[in-house]
């Protein structure tokens, strides 16, 4: 059975700090997606991880996969209140188009 | 514009109905899932179908059932075998590169 581990579960910081946000993954994958969801909304796609070595990179924020060590960290750079957010990573495990597995989320607070 | 959409996004149930929640989308995608989110805790795959007339079961289809009959379309009845049905109910369809795309939930209450 598949499962993936998000780390910290909750993590309260102050603007303008640095953090990461880590995933593992406990089967081989080669995709492996971040989103993003606001209190009481529905999931926004934030990356999209294809290959090892993939990183990405939006604003603050920025993805990166290692397949062999079955990885993917999240790292916020320059925390800013409206980064405060759950933010959950997922993984294609199943092959094909049989869904995806999910983290259970990192609940980020980013205090002024 | 391109989307899904989920209605109703609130719906409240008395013990002992059969609910459907409506999942419509107009991205052209063949595979579309319904996913479970509670309180504080990730997804859970409910049921996915990769082609119109076909679906199968996730992790946790009991009580629950689907029907794919346009591409378009995949509505979830959440029926009474459902025990603890009270939960945020989330509709994706997959694109190309395997991202799904959400709607915007529908949230089921038990009365």
């Amino acid at each position: 059975e598949l499962k993936v581990e998000q780390n910290p579960l909750f993590l309260s910081m102050q603007e303008g700090k640095n953090y990461t946000i880590y995933c593992n993954y406990s089967t081989t994958s080669d995709r492996l997606y971040w989103y993003r969801q606001d209190p009481g909304k529905s999931l926004e796609s934030l990356f999209v991880l294809l290959s090892n070595g993939a990183v990405k990179q939006e604003g603050r924020l920025m993805a990166s996969l290692d397949t062999k060590a079955r990885l993917s960290t999240l790292h916020i750079t320059a925390a800013v209140h409206d980064l405060s957010a759950t933010y959950f990573c997922a993984v294609d495990a199943r092959g094909g188009a049989d869904g995806l597995t999910f983290g259970k989320g990192t609940h980020l607070i980013i205090q002024p | 514009d391109g989307g899904i959409t989920q209605s109703p996004k609130y719906l409240f149930r008395k013990e002992g109905q059969n609910v459907t929640l409506s999942c419509e989308q107009n991205l052209n995608h063949d595979a579309m899932y319904w996913y479970r989110q509670d309180p504080g805790q990730g997804l859970r795959l409910i049921y996915y179908s990769q082609i119109v007339n076909d679906f199968q079961k996730g992790d946790i289809a009991e009580g629950y059932s689907v029907s794919r009959e346009k591409k378009e379309s995949f509505p979830l009845t959440v029926t009474s075998a459902q025990k603890n049905p009270t939960a945020f109910y989330l509709c994706a369809s997959m694109g190309d590169s395997g991202e799904l795309f959400f709607g915007e939930g529908s949230r089921l209450t038990v009365l």
